[in-house]
């Protein structure tokens, strides 16, 4: 079974730096990887996606990620957060297998201070 | 833009009671899953239809939980009796497919248990 490991439960950062949220994975077969956003009191949306290819992937508002299948890591990043980027974070994790279930993160909480 | 529509936002109920969710997701997904939330964790699978068929209930408790797809479109989740445990948020998803995990949620049920 695949698993997920977030290394950061919280990261506080100052507008405008640059922010690394760090994500390992567990999987003895090939895996697609995602990253998703929650803000308070709703639903999750996805930021951005592994799924074959180029192994630096760009998702929306600015985030990209960067698999390495040697150090099985996922690590998301963003050169200059902003306020609203104030989030929780998950990483999660599927098996190239039809029908396999999505396993996330204990989540990392991002907090952009001014 | 489609959304994955939950209701209620929010149930406050008292432990033994009974309480249901439901779930209607994008219109052409034929899979839909229910995910729970506990707070500061990230979202545990309980259940995954595709059309109107369960393929994984394994982390679905049996004893208390159950939940149906009729018509391989709506959705609901069914908790009796509730217990002081099982408050959390109840997240509904959808997908065109189930082969890659690209997920989308709605805002979620968040429920109370006294």
């Amino acid at each position: 079974a695949q698993s997920v490991t977030q290394l950061d439960s919280q990261v506080p950062v100052f507008e405008e730096a640059p922010v690394e949220l760090r994500c390992n994975y567990s999987s003895s077969v090939s895996v697609y990887l995602f990253w998703y956003v929650q803000y308070p009191n709703q639903g999750l949306q996805l930021l951005l996606k592994y799924l074959s290819g180029s192994t630096l992937v760009k998702g929306i508002n600015g985030f990209e990620a960067e698999f390495n299948k040697s150090q099985t890591s996922f690590h998301l990043r963003k050169p200059s957060v902003h306020i609203s980027d104030t989030a929780e974070y998950f990483c999660a994790v599927s098996v190239m297998v039809s029908g396999s279930r999505l396993t996330f993160g204990e989540g990392t909480q991002l907090t952009v201070n001014p | 833009e489609a959304e994955v529509a939950q209701s209620p936002r929010y149930k406050i109920t008292e432990k033994s009671q009974a309480v249901a969710f439901w779930c209607d997701p994008i219109s052409g997904h034929a899979t839909l899953y229910w995910y729970r939330q506990i707070l500061g964790q990230g979202p545990e699978l309980l259940v995954q239809f595709q059309d109107e068929s369960v393929v994984d209930d394994s982390q679905l408790p049996k004893d208390r939980f159950s939940a149906e797809r009729l018509k391989g479109v709506d959705s609901t989740l069914k908790i009796q009796p509730a217990e002081l445990g099982d408050s959390a948020m109840y997240l509904c998803a959808s997908s065109r497919t189930a082969n890659t995990g690209e997920l989308f949620f709605g805002e979620g049920s968040r429920l109370t248990v006294l």
